[in-house]
């Protein structure tokens, strides 16, 4: 079974702070993404990735940042952290192309910002 | 862009009840329709993929049912158990995008 691990599990920020995500995944997967979910919206595409040294904009990339610097790990960066990034956050990792796959989810994390 | 509406947002059933959620998407485009479902304090796990090609989708308790016509996506629990309490996300494929609804947290009683 796919193994995705994202850390920390909780993360309490304060408004103006640097925040990292990770995730790692153990597959071998080519795309990765990241996504956060809300009460209401469901699961919305931040930013994604086709391969180490590629990130790509999702369909809500603003105040985010993401780094794929390798096959494994795939990072979320909120320089500026603000009180509406307040969500959980989930990585995701898949084999095929195109989007036309499976996901493998981690476990999210919730993110507060104070 | 696609969008995909899911409803109900919640919904409480009997054990030994079904329970259906549907959703409806925009893009005629789409060409392939999921189920994933998330139990508390868990990861999504993929519940079932669907191509437009099959409109009727069995599972173990559970049945999807694609209505292109309409643009309707349903997944149908015969049965429900205390094991199918979870979030339950529907979405759509196609064009280079994954678009997911907004979710519905089913809760069975026993």
């Amino acid at each position: 079974e796919a193994a995705v691990t994202q850390s920390p599990r909780n993360k309490v920020a304060v408004t103006g702070g640097k925040v990292t995500l990770s995730c790692n995944q153990t597959n071998n997967h080519n795309n990765m993404y990241w996504y956060r979910q809300d009460t209401g919206h469901g699961l919305r595409l931040i930013h994604y990735s086709y391969g180490a040294g590629s990130t790509e904009k999702g369909d809500i990339p603003d105040g985010y940042k993401a780094s794929r610097p390798s096959q494994e790990n795939f990072s979320l960066i909120l320089e500026l952290a603000t009180p509406s990034q307040t969500s959980v956050y989930f990585c995701a990792s898949g084999d095929a192309g195109q989007f036309n796959e499976r996901l493998f989810f981690g476990h999210g994390t919730k993110l507060s910002v104070l | 862009g696609e969008q995909v509406e899911q409803r109900p947002p919640h919904l409480s059933v009997r054990e030994g009840d079904s329970a259906v959620i549907t959703c409806t998407y925009t893009d005629p485009n789409s060409y392939y329709f999921f189920w994933y479902k998330q139990e508390p304090g868990a990861s999504l796990q993929l519940l079932m993929k669907v191509f437009s090609s099959t409109e009727i989708n069995e599972g173990q308790g559970f049945t999807v049912l694609l209505n292109k016509k309409d643009k309707r996506l349903s997944l149908n629990l015969t049965a429900a158990h205390p094991g199918d309490s979870a979030a339950y996300f529907c979405g759509t494929g196609g064009n280079n995008k994954l678009t997911f609804g907004q979710g519905t947290v089913l809760s069975v009683i026993p």
